[in-house]
């Protein structure tokens, strides 16, 4: 079973400052995707970043990194230079790809509330 | 494209009654899913699609059902309302089992 963990309930960060926001995942599979969402109040979710199991660097999307530490099973997300428009709930989430008779099973963390100071 | 849809927006069903969320999408995708978030928590997953005719459960499946007899349409089938299934619920597909999923605008949904 795939397993996500966010262990950062609320998260504060000063306006232009960076923030990670950490994730760890638990597979067995060796072929899946990490994705990171944002859902603001209004309630969308809004897709940021991917990063492939295979693939060697880190992703990266504008302001939006992903810290991929594919040993430790980490995937934290970096946000650069925090804006106010960036305070919202931020989910982790995993998904199992390629030939797997499971693939498209996904798993969702219970997501960070990111606060932006201005 | 109007990507993923979702009706009705919002909607309150009494304890017992039924009815079918409804999902379309218009990318020719061939995953689609239908999730559901409680408040202050992550989404899990309810069932999901592989292709037209191919359904799998998810962590979820209980108290609900589904269908894909084409490649744009997933609804999702609550039998017998419940009120532990007041949630929000989102539809999404993706091209593949491990790409990016494109979500519908969620459904507000109260059982009284």
């Amino acid at each position: 079973a795939q397993k996500i963990t966010q262990t950062q309930p609320g998260m504060f960060v000063q306006e232009k400052e960076a923030v990670t926001l950490d994730c760890t995942y638990d597979t067995s599979d060796q072929s899946y995707g990490l994705f990171w969402y944002k859902q603001p109040s209004s309630g969308e979710m809004i897709f940021l970043i991917y990063q492939g199991s295979y693939d060697e660097q880190n992703a990266t999307e504008g302001r939006y990194s992903l810290n991929f530490q594919k040993a430790r099973k980490s995937a934290n997300l970096v946000i650069s230079a925090s804006q106010l428009g960036d305070s919202a709930m931020y989910f982790c989430a995993m998904r199992l790809a390629g030939l797997n008779t499971n693939a498209g099973k996904s798993t969702f963390g219970d997501g960070t509330t990111l606060t932006v100071k201005p | 494209n109007a990507g993923v849809t979702q009706t009705p927006k919002f909607h309150i069903l009494k304890i017992g009654q039924s009815m079918t969320l409804q999902c379309t999408q218009d990318m020719n995708h061939n995953y689609m899913y239908w999730y559901r978030q409680d408040p202050g928590m992550g989404l899990k997953l309810i069932y999901y699609s592989v292709g037209a005719g191919i359904t799998d459960k998810g962590e979820v499946p209980n108290g609900y059902n589904v269908s894909r007899s084409t490649t744009e349409d997933f609804p999702l089938r609550l039998e017998l309302a419940a009120p532990s299934q007041t949630s929000v619920y989102f539809c999404a597909s993706s091209l593949s089992g491990g790409g990016t999923q494109y979500f519908g605008p969620g459904t507000r949904l109260t059982v009284l």
